[in-house]
This record gives structure tokens, sequence and C-alpha cells, in this order.
């Protein structure tokens, strides 16, 4: 069965740092989608990216960017120069099959507090 | 992006009454709708999955009788807490897709059974 870890529950960093959130997953298929999303504390789940199985490249989107590694399941993120309103639960999440369309097992959540 | 509409956003109920959240896609339609519930300090766990105009799919552990989900149209979808009790006090979460794109999260709602 699929699962989704993100070892880290909680991260408290000063802002300006810069903080990898990690991310692993299991799965049996070959073909999966691999998704970040952020919720701050108004509770809404805000995406941040998709990543299908075939596509290892990195992304880099503003301060943020993934860094997807198929050989050890991860997909970790990276927060560049955090700031205060970076502070969320950030979820991993994982689409198993052909098509992003579909049940999302989402990882445990991890809490990151971005101090002034 | 796609737009999705969920009240009430928060609700306070005694115990044993029912209530009903409603989730809408605004600007597109979904055959199927997702709806999740998380605990606090925990990650979302899937409900059930419903199709427009069939019967909800719900995953083990989840009383069907209990959570009573519509799917009326190609744009509403409606969650039904019968006969709630304080263990059903958490934060349900509805999510349309469109296929080829990401799932879309309505904006949540907290329930309190008192």
């Amino acid at each position: 069965a699929q699962k989704v870890t993100q070892a880290q529950t909680e991260i408290s960093v000063v802002e300006k740092e810069d903080v990898t959130l990690d991310c692993v997953y299991e799965t049996r298929d070959t073909t999966y989608y691999l998704f970040w999303y952020k919720q701050p504390p108004s509770g809404e789940l805000v995406f941040l990216i998709r990543r299908n199985s075939f596509d290892e490249q990195n992304e880099i989107s503003g301060r943020y960017s993934w860094n997807f590694q198929k050989s050890t399941s991860s997909f970790n993120f990276t927060i560049t120069a955090s700031q205060v309103v970076d502070s969320a639960v950030y979820f991993c999440a994982l689409k198993e099959g052909g098509t992003s369309y579909g049940k999302l097992t989402f990882g445990q959540g991890t809490i990151l507090t971005v101090h002034p | 992006g796609a737009v999705v509409s969920q009240h009430p956003s928060r609700v306070i109920c005694k115990s044993g009454t029912s209530v009903k959240i409603e989730c809408r896609s605004l600007d597109f339609q979904a055959t199927t709708m997702f709806w999740y519930r998380q605990f606090p300090k925990q990650s979302l766990m899937l409900m059930a999955t419903s199709n427009e105009g069939s019967k909800a799919t719900y995953e083990q552990g989840v009383e069907k009788d209990k959570f009573l989900i519509n799917h009326a149209s190609l744009t509403l979808s409606t969650l039904t807490v019968t006969s709630a009790h304080p263990e059903d006090s958490s934060f349900y979460i509805c999510s349309f897709q469109k296929v080829g794109t990401e799932a879309f999260f309505g904006q949540g709602t907290r329930l309190t059974v008192v």
C-alpha cells in the first residue's frame, strides 16, 4: 500500500534561514504523482507543486525549490530565506497511477514556524 | 486555478444533532469529489469518494450511515454528519478534481460537537 512519511513533525527557524522539509514515499506503482500543499492557520490547502514520477528534474519557483530523487523515494521541499508568512503546515502527498486525478495519500504534515 | 467554496467554515452543534456541509465548485464541473477529515495536528484522511449521480464509496472504517454524502450535481456535493458526537469534532475538507490537474480544496469546515 502507498505511504507518505514526513518525519519532521515540527520545525522552527528564524527569518531568512533556509529550511528543508523532508518527504519520503512508498509505492509499488511505477507511475505516480507527488504533491506539496501548504495549509496556513486559516485551514485551506494551497497547492504548491505537482510532479510526476517520470520527471526527476528539480524545480525552483521563487524562494521554493523541490528535489525529487526516485532512487531514495524522496521529494524534499526547500524554502530559501524563509519569511514569517511561510509559517504553516506543509503536506506532501502521493497519487498512484498514471493520472494526477484521484485519491491522495497525505503525509503527516510538518509544522513550520518562522520567527521574526 | 479552480475555486471551491465550502460552507460553513465553522459550526458548533449539540450532540445528537445533524450538520450539513456544502461544497461547490464555482468554475468547473467535477464528476468526482473527495471528502477528507483532519483531526488536530494530524494528516488529512480520505473519508469517501463521491461521483455525481451515484453512491459514494467510503474508506474502510468510515460509517456510511453516519456520514451521508450527496453529490447532486457536477458542481455540488454535501456531507451530512448525522447524530453527531463529540468524537466527530474535526476539520472536514472537500476536494474537487479535474482530470489532468491537481486537486482543488475547499476552505474546510471546523466542526465542534458539544
